[in-house]
């Protein structure tokens, strides 16, 4: 993988199902990973920095687990409340300076 | 508050017209950067400075110029602007390019070129 993937690019999710999407990123040079939630008219806002094979992180409903070895990361979001619907993105800074965004997960909660 | 400023938020302007996107920041943080976001493409970086005075492209930097004389300044020029340019825009910036720290976003510029 030379890029950050993202799937799927949209998701539509029922108010109370919990849900996931992945990011894909390159295992060789790995540095870090970040999740960023980005509401419609707002700016990105990190959620998690992730750097160690095996991390986990969670905030409210929110986690995400990291695997370097394999170059994903999965972000869960458990019981899905409208104030989830937004853009999920992650990004990959690498050792030559550089941040990769990927393309995004596109959350809508149906109520 | 901690913030990331841009200005101006919304910007029209014509092919070929010098104009300059400013970014301001006070966290002290070390690591700025600006990125370009175009529907179907996602979040794409332009310019990054790891500190004033240190400057470095990008996956997109073709167009633009920036400059960090000061640490908490980081502006966008665009010295010709071309339709292709039309884009919404990020500055964003973090304490060290170095994990565990995220970036902050300022709030954005939408800018069309005509």
């Amino acid at each position: 993988i030379l890029n950050v993937e993202q799937s799927p690019q949209s998701l539509h999710v029922q108010e109370g199902d919990s849900t996931n999407f992945t990011c894909s990123f390159p295992s060789s040079n790995f540095y870090a990973l970040h999740w960023y939630r980005w509401e419609t008219a707002k700016s990105p806002e990190a959620l998690f920095v992730m750097t160690l094979n095996g991390d986990e992180k969670k905030k409210g409903r929110i986690s995400a687990t990291l695997n370097t070895k394999e170059g994903y990361s999965y972000l869960y979001i458990k019981g899905s409340q409208p104030e989830d619907s937004a853009t999920y993105l992650c990004a990959s800074p690498n050792r030559d300076d550089k941040i990769i965004f990927g393309k995004g997960t596109r959350l809508h909660i149906l109520p | 508050e901690a913030q990331v400023t841009q200005n101006p938020r919304y910007l029209i302007t014509v092919t070929g017209k010098k104009l300059t996107v400013t970014c301001s920041q006070n966290m002290n943080h070390e690591y700025m950067s600006w990125y370009r976001q175009d529907p179907g493409l996602g979040l794409r970086q332009i310019y990054y400075s790891m500190n004033v005075e240190v400057t470095d492209k990008g996956d997109v930097p073709e167009g633009y110029k920036v400059s960090r004389k000061e640490k908490r300044n980081f502006p966008l020029i665009l010295e010709s602007p071309s339709p292709n340019q039309t884009s919404l825009y990020f500055c964003a910036s973090s304490f060290s390019r170095t994990p565990p720290y995220e970036q902050y976003f300022g709030p954005g510029t939408r800018l069309t070129v005509t």
